[in-house]
């Protein structure tokens, strides 16, 4: 069956930290890729989406992800974190006409 | 202005009752969605409605049962509330270009917290 995984379940880091979050699915079809941000009580909102072309994807927020097809992987990453990041990060996939979201990953960074 | 608005924020109830959600967008979009968020912050997707025609649905119990007005409105009708549908409920919209609303972003509302007791 389909389905996203993220790996992380809750990360803290401070500012200035480089940040990765990992995200693989399966399912052997094209999918389109997406990366929702939601911070404390606020609704989701979109980083990035990536379709075709360039796999490396830029954001909102100084966020970038790169879609590795072989490894059915579309990891988000920023160089350098700040307090504001912090929130829950969820990668999201289309499957069959139905976007699927992975569990997310909560972002904690440190003043 | 509020793009994707849903009432009520909180719902607190007992099981058994009946409650409804409501949801409206203004953004002209053609799809509107139902996602649910468990306690573990889980998202999934209930149902989704393409200009009032349902295109999706997921397995949901019968007792949830979606209304669709017109294309700016998506409800949601719960009977029979039981613990289990304690969650925070999602309503989405995106835009249908071609037949793909599925690739366009999905723009959320707020949430709609639903504790049953």
């Amino acid at each position: 069956a389909q389905s996203v995984s993220q790996h992380n379940h809750h990360v803290i880091l401070s500012e200035a930290a480089s940040l990765e979050l990992g995200c693989n699915y399966s399912y052997g079809g094209t999918v389109n890729l997406f990366w929702y941000v939601q911070y404390p009580g606020q609704h989701l909102q979109l980083l990035l989406k990536y379709f075709s072309g360039d796999p490396l994807v830029k954001g909102i927020k100084g966020f970038e992800a790169e879609f590795i097809k072989s490894k059915f992987s579309f990891n988000l990453r920023k160089p350098s974190v700040q307090w504001s990041d912090t929130a829950e990060y969820f990668c999201a996939v289309t499957f069959d006409y139905k976007l699927s979201f992975g569990a997310g990953t909560t972002v904690t960074v440190r003043a | 202005d509020t793009a994707v608005s849903q009432t009520p924020k909180y719902l607190v109830t007992q099981m058994g009752n009946d409650k409804s959600i409501k949801c409206e967008q203004n953004l002209g979009h053609d799809t509107m969605y139902w996602y649910k968020q468990d306690s573990k912050k889980f998202l999934k997707i209930m149902f989704s409605y393409n200009n009032k025609e349902l295109i999706i649905n997921e397995t949901v119990p019968n007792r949830f049962s979606p209304k669709s007005p017109d294309k700016a409105h998506l409800n949601l009708h719960i009977n029979s509330l039981e613990l289990g549908d304690s969650a925070v409920y999602f309503c989405a919209s995106s835009q249908d270009v071609g037949g793909l609303a599925i690739r366009n972003e999905q723009f959320f509302g707020p949430g709609t917290r639903l504790t049953v007791l």
